[in-house]
């Protein structure tokens, strides 16, 4: 039974489109992340939600919008698509603070074309 | 600016034999800190931690040594083996309420030879 699961894994899409990518964790975590693996494979956050509250919101583009409907969900729609946006997105969830790691989904490889 | 760097692409290692993968931080106010693994077309899973009051924490084949002076960090595997070939990546967290936010190396492929 997967504990953090993200769909799709594969998403590509044409520059100018909207999507989003959906993120569910079955593990009780009170903190869930987005992280962008950039070409340069660095891992940068770049939101945190802890109880559907935004806590974390580094420099990223307005395009970019987290959504938490409740704790075990954080979706993040991606408005007018472009090509740098190409990378893997990693959502993840953590208890008390992620003191002990995070779990992470499996990763969706999102394609601008 | 990265304030976690591990400046080893890749290593490559016998089986049985010890891999030393790096990480250095630049942060002084990093007072925890993760390695995790990752292996193709899967997230990264949690490996092994540890805190800024230790200079060592072992579990099983995996020791992190920490050298807070030369804000420096590194992972032993030992004996290292071919289930062992993964990316490996290091990461830090601030203090307080960061509310688990951790910053990330771009890791190290270690590629482990039968």
């Amino acid at each position: 039974d997967t504990a953090v699961s993200q769909t799709p894994k594969y998403l590509v899409t044409q520059m100018g489109n909207d999507k989003s990518i959906k993120c569910e964790q079955n593990l009780g975590h009170d903190t869930m992340y987005w992280y962008k693996q950039d070409s340069k494979k660095f891992l940068k956050i770049m939101f945190s939600y802890n109880n559907k509250e935004l806590i974390i919101n580094e420099t990223v583009p307005n395009r970019f919008s987290p959504k938490s409907p409740d704790k075990a969900h954080l979706n993040l729609h991606i408005n007018s698509l472009e090509l740098g946006d190409s990378a893997v997105y990693f959502c993840a969830s953590s208890s008390r603070g992620g003191r002990y790691g995070y779990t992470f989904g499996s990763g969706t490889r999102l394609t601008v074309v | 600016d990265q304030q976690v760097k591990q400046n080893s692409p890749s290593l490559s290692v016998q089986e049985g034999r010890i891999s030393i993968l790096n990480c250095d931080y630049t942060n002084s106010m990093f007072d925890y800190f993760l390695w995790y693994k990752k292996y193709p077309a899967e997230g990264p899973t949690f490996l092994i931690s540890i805190s800024s009051i230790k200079d060592k924490n072992e579990d099983g084949r995996f020791t992190v040594f920490l050298n807070k002076s030369a804000k420096h960090l590194s992972l032993h595997i030992v004996p290292s083996q071919p289930g062992d070939s993964a990316v490996y990546f290091c990461a830090a967290r601030v203090g307080g309420t960061s509310y688990g936010k951790l910053t990330f190396g771009q890791g190290t492929i270690l590629t482990v030879h039968p």
